[in-house]
């Protein structure tokens, strides 16, 4: 079935530190991908997506690119703020049943200022 | 402007027990979702309910757990003879529509401890 697999964490870094989360997934067809974030205390939200091949997502500094010939979705932000702390989620969801989210497990990150 | 709201936020029940967790979407919202998370792990689909017609419920792990919406609004996720594993973050969403373009809106989660 599909499947995302997410790099493990915790992820450390200071302020102003270039941040990459990697994310890669297994699907049938060609799945529409997401990062949700989830700030302490507060429910998962989507941070961004991208639904075809090469397209981008971007919000908040953050973005990812929708990589169809290495099945990736890597989050990057040039320079993070300890606002950005959190935990980051990467999800799929396949063309059949295109309501039904399939996450990885989950990256912490702490930014230290 | 109110969200997904759930209660109870924190659960704790001896194995065993029945639970009934709840869930208010988004007003207007026609798509709900339950999803169980695991510690340290990512949300797993539960089930899906569009209006009060339960769609999918291919998530739901035994018949020992149960989801309704009957007037299409309100959602209880009711989990009978509670077991250890049954221990996780229950996190319901909501979508005015069920596609991957409608975006859902997460609750806060009812977390279960069974003891």
């Amino acid at each position: 079935g599909d499947s995302v697999t997410q790099m493990e964490g915790p992820v450390t870094l200071s302020e102003e530190a270039f941040l990459t989360i990697n994310c890669t997934y297994t699907a049938t067809g060609y799945p529409s991908l997401f990062w949700y974030v989830q700030y302490p205390g507060e429910g998962l939200q989507l941070l961004l997506k991208a639904t075809k091949a090469d397209d981008k997502g971007s919000n908040k500094g953050f973005e990812a690119t929708y990589r169809k010939e290495t099945t990736s979705f890597h989050l990057e932000k040039g320079s993070v703020q300890v606002s950005d702390s959190a935990v980051y989620f990467c999800a799929l969801t396949g063309r059949s049943n295109d309501y039904k989210l399939s996450f990885g497990a989950g990256t912490t990150v702490t930014v230290r200022a | 402007g109110a969200g997904v709201s759930q209660s109870p936020r924190y659960k704790v029940a001896k194995r065993g027990q029945d639970v009934a967790l709840r869930c208010d979407p988004i007003s207007g919202h026609v798509s709900l979702f339950w999803y169980q998370q695991a510690l340290g792990q990512g949300p797993e689909f539960l089930t899906y309910f569009q209006n009060e017609a339960q769609l999918d419920k291919s998530g739901l792990p035994s018949d020992r757990f149960f989801a309704e919406r009957p007037e299409g609004s309100v959602s209880t996720l009711k989990i009978q003879r509670t077991q250890q594993e049954d221990s996780a973050v229950y996190l319901c969403a909501s979508s005015l529509a069920g596609s991957y373009n409608s975006p859902l809106h997460f609750g806060n989660g009812t977390r279960l401890t069974v003891t």
